[in-house]
Protein backbone atom coordinates (compact mmCIF):
# COMPACT_ATOMS: atom_id res chain seq x y z
CA UNK A 1 0.00 0.00 0.00
CA UNK A 2 1.87 2.79 -1.41
CA UNK A 3 0.46 5.79 1.03
CA UNK A 4 2.51 8.42 -1.45
CA UNK A 5 3.31 8.42 -4.73
CA UNK A 6 5.68 10.34 -6.75
CA UNK A 7 5.14 9.18 -10.67
CA UNK A 8 7.87 10.70 -12.26
CA UNK A 9 11.43 9.14 -11.50
CA UNK A 10 13.19 11.76 -12.99
CA UNK A 11 12.60 15.56 -14.56
CA UNK A 12 14.95 17.79 -16.79
CA UNK A 13 14.75 21.39 -16.86
CA UNK A 14 16.93 24.35 -18.26
CA UNK A 15 18.74 26.25 -15.73
CA UNK A 16 16.58 29.38 -15.03
CA UNK A 17 13.30 27.45 -16.07
CA UNK A 18 10.61 26.24 -13.58
CA UNK A 19 10.92 22.97 -11.80
CA UNK A 20 7.78 21.40 -10.92
CA UNK A 21 7.52 18.39 -8.84
CA UNK A 22 4.13 16.47 -8.56
CA UNK A 23 3.57 13.90 -5.44
CA UNK A 24 0.00 12.15 -4.72
CA UNK A 25 -1.22 10.52 -1.49
CA UNK A 26 -3.89 8.70 -0.09
CA UNK A 27 -4.00 8.59 3.38
CA UNK A 28 -6.22 11.70 4.51
CA UNK A 29 -4.41 11.70 7.92
CA UNK A 30 -1.64 13.12 7.06
CA UNK A 31 -1.18 16.71 9.02
CA UNK A 32 1.39 17.97 7.16
CA UNK A 33 3.54 17.44 3.59
CA UNK A 34 7.39 18.02 3.86
CA UNK A 35 9.67 17.74 0.62
CA UNK A 36 13.28 16.88 1.38
CA UNK A 37 16.23 16.66 -1.03
CA UNK A 38 18.79 14.23 -0.84
CA UNK A 39 22.34 14.72 -2.54
CA UNK A 40 24.23 11.13 -3.44
CA UNK A 41 25.84 9.51 0.21
CA UNK A 42 24.26 12.45 2.12
CA UNK A 43 20.93 11.96 4.10
CA UNK A 44 17.43 13.88 3.30
CA UNK A 45 17.67 17.82 3.96
CA UNK A 46 14.48 19.07 4.90
CA UNK A 47 13.19 21.39 2.44
CA UNK A 48 9.69 22.66 2.87
CA UNK A 49 6.31 22.09 4.15
CA UNK A 50 3.05 22.44 3.73
CA UNK A 51 0.27 22.07 6.51
CA UNK A 52 -2.90 20.39 5.44
CA UNK A 53 -5.06 23.38 6.15
CA UNK A 54 -3.19 25.39 3.72
CA UNK A 55 -2.88 25.28 0.11
CA UNK A 56 0.10 27.40 -0.51
CA UNK A 57 3.38 28.00 1.54
CA UNK A 58 6.07 29.82 0.29
CA UNK A 59 10.27 30.14 1.07
CA UNK A 60 12.21 32.08 -1.57
CA UNK A 61 12.58 30.48 -4.41
CA UNK A 62 10.35 27.18 -3.38
CA UNK A 63 6.54 26.97 -3.30
CA UNK A 64 4.57 23.82 -1.90
CA UNK A 65 0.62 24.03 -3.35
CA UNK A 66 -1.62 21.48 -1.97
CA UNK A 67 -4.97 20.93 -3.60
CA UNK A 68 -6.62 18.25 -0.65
CA UNK A 69 -9.54 17.63 -3.17
CA UNK A 70 -7.52 15.37 -5.62
CA UNK A 71 -4.78 14.45 -2.68
CA UNK A 72 -2.33 16.45 -5.23
CA UNK A 73 0.73 18.20 -4.27
CA UNK A 74 3.83 19.71 -6.16
CA UNK A 75 6.66 21.53 -5.15
CA UNK A 76 7.68 24.32 -7.87
CA UNK A 77 10.73 25.72 -7.64
CA UNK A 78 11.83 29.09 -9.76
CA UNK A 79 14.51 30.12 -10.90
CA UNK A 80 15.87 26.64 -11.18
CA UNK A 81 19.91 26.25 -10.86
CA UNK A 82 22.41 23.67 -11.14
CA UNK A 83 22.74 23.25 -7.72
CA UNK A 84 19.18 21.86 -7.16
CA UNK A 85 19.68 18.89 -8.95
CA UNK A 86 19.75 16.07 -6.55
CA UNK A 87 16.74 13.36 -5.71
CA UNK A 88 13.70 15.40 -4.06
CA UNK A 89 11.56 13.21 -1.81
CA UNK A 90 8.06 14.16 -0.87
CA UNK A 91 6.46 12.99 2.85
CA UNK A 92 3.17 12.81 4.56
CA UNK A 93 3.26 13.33 8.66
CA UNK A 94 1.29 10.48 10.04
CA UNK A 95 0.68 9.74 13.92
CA UNK A 96 3.77 9.99 16.37
CA UNK A 97 5.28 12.36 13.57
CA UNK A 98 6.15 9.25 11.38
CA UNK A 99 6.65 10.23 8.13
CA UNK A 100 5.64 8.13 5.14
CA UNK A 101 7.61 8.90 1.87
CA UNK A 102 7.62 8.49 -2.10
CA UNK A 103 10.33 7.35 -3.97
CA UNK A 104 11.57 10.51 -4.86
CA UNK A 105 12.16 12.00 -8.14
CA UNK A 106 15.59 12.64 -9.98
CA UNK A 107 15.67 16.48 -10.73
CA UNK A 108 18.87 17.30 -13.19
CA UNK A 109 18.66 21.23 -13.79
CA UNK A 110 21.15 21.78 -16.84
CA UNK A 111 23.30 24.64 -16.87
CA UNK B 1 26.78 20.38 17.64
CA UNK B 2 26.62 20.29 14.19
CA UNK B 3 23.68 17.72 13.58
CA UNK B 4 23.19 13.92 13.85
CA UNK B 5 26.28 11.78 13.19
CA UNK B 6 26.12 8.10 11.99
CA UNK B 7 28.81 5.72 13.03
CA UNK B 8 30.14 3.97 10.71
CA UNK B 9 29.08 5.55 7.30
CA UNK B 10 29.68 1.81 5.53
CA UNK B 11 29.89 -1.63 6.96
CA UNK B 12 30.17 -4.83 4.50
CA UNK B 13 29.73 -8.05 6.57
CA UNK B 14 29.36 -11.85 5.58
CA UNK B 15 25.86 -12.93 5.71
CA UNK B 16 24.65 -14.61 9.02
CA UNK B 17 27.42 -11.91 11.25
CA UNK B 18 25.66 -9.49 13.22
CA UNK B 19 26.53 -5.46 12.86
CA UNK B 20 25.67 -2.68 15.09
CA UNK B 21 25.24 0.97 14.02
CA UNK B 22 25.23 4.17 16.22
CA UNK B 23 23.57 7.31 15.90
CA UNK B 24 24.12 10.64 18.03
CA UNK B 25 21.38 13.12 17.39
CA UNK B 26 21.23 16.29 18.11
CA UNK B 27 21.70 16.99 21.89
CA UNK B 28 18.71 18.95 22.46
CA UNK B 29 16.15 16.79 20.52
CA UNK B 30 14.12 14.12 22.24
CA UNK B 31 12.71 11.77 19.34
CA UNK B 32 15.04 9.59 17.35
CA UNK B 33 13.76 7.78 14.22
CA UNK B 34 15.57 4.87 12.46
CA UNK B 35 14.65 4.84 8.65
CA UNK B 36 15.65 2.05 5.63
CA UNK B 37 16.63 3.45 2.57
CA UNK B 38 16.47 0.56 -0.36
CA UNK B 39 18.23 0.95 -4.07
CA UNK B 40 15.10 2.92 -5.71
CA UNK B 41 12.45 3.59 -2.76
CA UNK B 42 12.23 6.50 -0.43
CA UNK B 43 13.38 5.50 3.48
CA UNK B 44 10.85 3.60 5.37
CA UNK B 45 10.38 3.95 8.75
CA UNK B 46 11.81 1.56 11.26
CA UNK B 47 11.09 2.63 14.69
CA UNK B 48 11.09 5.45 17.15
CA UNK B 49 12.23 6.72 20.42
CA UNK B 50 10.75 9.43 22.65
CA UNK B 51 13.54 10.05 25.27
CA UNK B 52 14.74 6.35 26.14
CA UNK B 53 11.24 4.74 25.31
CA UNK B 54 10.81 3.15 22.17
CA UNK B 55 7.16 3.86 21.42
CA UNK B 56 6.79 2.69 17.97
CA UNK B 57 8.46 -0.58 15.98
CA UNK B 58 7.67 -1.03 12.46
CA UNK B 59 6.10 -4.66 10.97
CA UNK B 60 10.01 -4.52 8.44
CA UNK B 61 11.37 -4.64 12.23
CA UNK B 62 11.82 -8.30 12.37
CA UNK B 63 13.31 -9.78 15.30
CA UNK B 64 17.01 -10.27 14.26
CA UNK B 65 17.00 -6.18 14.33
CA UNK B 66 17.13 -4.29 18.12
CA UNK B 67 17.42 -0.80 18.98
CA UNK B 68 18.20 0.65 21.91
CA UNK B 69 18.83 4.67 23.52
CA UNK B 70 19.90 3.94 26.92
CA UNK B 71 19.54 7.55 29.17
CA UNK B 72 17.80 9.30 26.08
CA UNK B 73 20.86 10.22 24.37
CA UNK B 74 22.49 8.12 21.59
CA UNK B 75 20.60 5.24 19.98
CA UNK B 76 22.10 1.88 18.59
CA UNK B 77 20.62 -0.64 15.99
CA UNK B 78 21.67 -4.07 15.64
CA UNK B 79 21.21 -6.49 13.32
CA UNK B 80 21.59 -9.90 14.22
CA UNK B 81 22.28 -12.89 11.29
CA UNK B 82 22.29 -10.78 8.90
CA UNK B 83 20.99 -11.71 5.26
CA UNK B 84 21.65 -9.88 1.53
CA UNK B 85 18.32 -8.42 1.80
CA UNK B 86 19.46 -6.27 5.16
CA UNK B 87 21.31 -4.47 2.52
CA UNK B 88 20.43 -0.72 2.64
CA UNK B 89 21.30 2.45 3.93
CA UNK B 90 20.04 2.78 7.40
CA UNK B 91 18.86 6.53 8.26
CA UNK B 92 18.75 7.86 11.65
CA UNK B 93 16.72 11.18 12.49
CA UNK B 94 16.08 13.28 15.61
CA UNK B 95 13.88 15.77 15.91
CA UNK B 96 12.16 17.91 19.07
CA UNK B 97 8.50 16.64 20.23
CA UNK B 98 6.89 20.10 19.55
CA UNK B 99 3.22 20.61 18.92
CA UNK B 100 1.29 19.12 16.74
CA UNK B 101 1.01 22.57 14.47
CA UNK B 102 4.73 22.41 14.04
CA UNK B 103 5.84 21.74 10.54
CA UNK B 104 9.41 21.39 11.64
CA UNK B 105 10.95 18.47 9.65
CA UNK B 106 13.74 16.21 11.18
CA UNK B 107 16.94 16.31 10.88
CA UNK B 108 18.31 13.48 8.99
CA UNK B 109 21.95 11.57 9.34
CA UNK B 110 24.30 10.82 6.74
CA UNK B 111 23.18 7.29 6.91
CA UNK B 112 25.09 3.91 7.49
CA UNK B 113 25.57 1.84 4.00
CA UNK B 114 25.42 -1.65 4.95
CA UNK B 115 26.40 -4.41 2.15
CA UNK B 116 25.88 -8.04 3.14
CA UNK B 117 27.45 -10.58 0.96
Amino acid sequence: DQQVKQNSPSLSVQEGRISILNCDYTNSMFDYFLWYKKYPAEGPTFLISISSIKDKNEDGRFTVFLNKSAKHLSLHIVPSQPGDSAVYFCAGRGSNYKLTFGKGTLLTVNP
Amino acid sequence: DTGVSQDPRHKITKRGQNVTFRCDPISEHNRLYWYRQTLGQGPEFLTYFQNEAQLEKSRLLSDRFSAERPKGSFSTLEIQRTEQGDSAMYLCASSLALGRTSSYGYTFGSGTRLTVV
